[in-house]
């Protein structure tokens, strides 16, 4: 099984800054992958970024990119240039890919609130 | 091409009733996954369908049950509703091709009262 941490509640950053959201995993399946979403208030969670366990290079998806650090089990979120539209939650989630294909393991998540 | 809807998206409903959610994945997806969103507990995996087959299963009572239909919709039925069943409901279709990732509609809001 996978357990997913995400430390921090809630941050603020600047509009157009960087800032970077924390997640540790811990699993025992050397075949995994760790996602990103993003909620908005509105309840939907949106799709963000993908590192698969065995990637030999961080994933970048436009302004996402992940820090992923296989040694220390952490694959952060770093968005840059923040903008308002930003603010949200953000669920870090694993997946194990040698037992049960189907199931997302979600942190706590963390709120993001940009301030102009 | 359109994502995952969800209907309905708010519902009310009584100590002791029942509740049924439903969900139509992406054209194309095949799996459609489950998730109970609470503020306490946060997000917790129900159950997947794949191919009109539950897949997975999470750690939830039996009230709890699921069926996918041939064209790929599904549908979340939640039996005897309790107070603490009152939640955000999360659905998720995928492709299930590597790497799995999945995407969800906006949810249905269930309060129990």
């Amino acid at each position: 099984a996978q357990k997913i941490t995400q430390t921090q509640p809630g941050m603020f950053v600047q509009e157009k800054e960087a800032v970077t959201l924390d997640c540790t995993y811990d699993t025992s399946d050397p075949s995994y992958g760790l996602f990103w979403y993003k909620q908005p208030s509105s309840g939907e969670m949106i799709f963000l970024i993908y590192q698969g366990s065995y990637d030999q290079q961080n994933a970048t998806e436009g302004r996402y990119s992940l820090n992923f650090q296989k040694a220390r089990k952490s694959a952060n979120l770093v968005i840059s240039a923040s903008q308002l539209g930003d603010s949200a939650m953000y669920f870090c989630a694993g997946a194990n890919y040698g037992g049960s294909q189907g199931n997302l393991i979600f942190g706590k998540g963390t709120k993001l609130s940009v301030k102009p | 091409k359109a994502g995952v809807t969800q209907t309905p998206r708010y519902l009310i409903k009584t100590r002791g009733q029942q509740v049924t959610l439903s969900c139509s994945p992406i054209s194309g997806h095949r799996s459609v996954s489950w998730y109970q969103q609470t503020p306490g507990q946060g997000l917790q995996f129900l159950f997947e369908y794949f191919s009109e087959t539950q897949r997975n299963k999470g750690n939830f009572p039996g009230r709890f049950s699921g069926r996918q239909f041939s064209n790929s919709r599904s549908e979340m039925n939640v039996s005897t509703l309790e107070l603490g069943d009152s939640a955000l409901y999360l659905c998720a279709s995928s492709s299930r091709t590597f790497p799995y990732e999945q995407y969800f509609g906006p949810g249905t809001r269930l309060t129990v009262t």
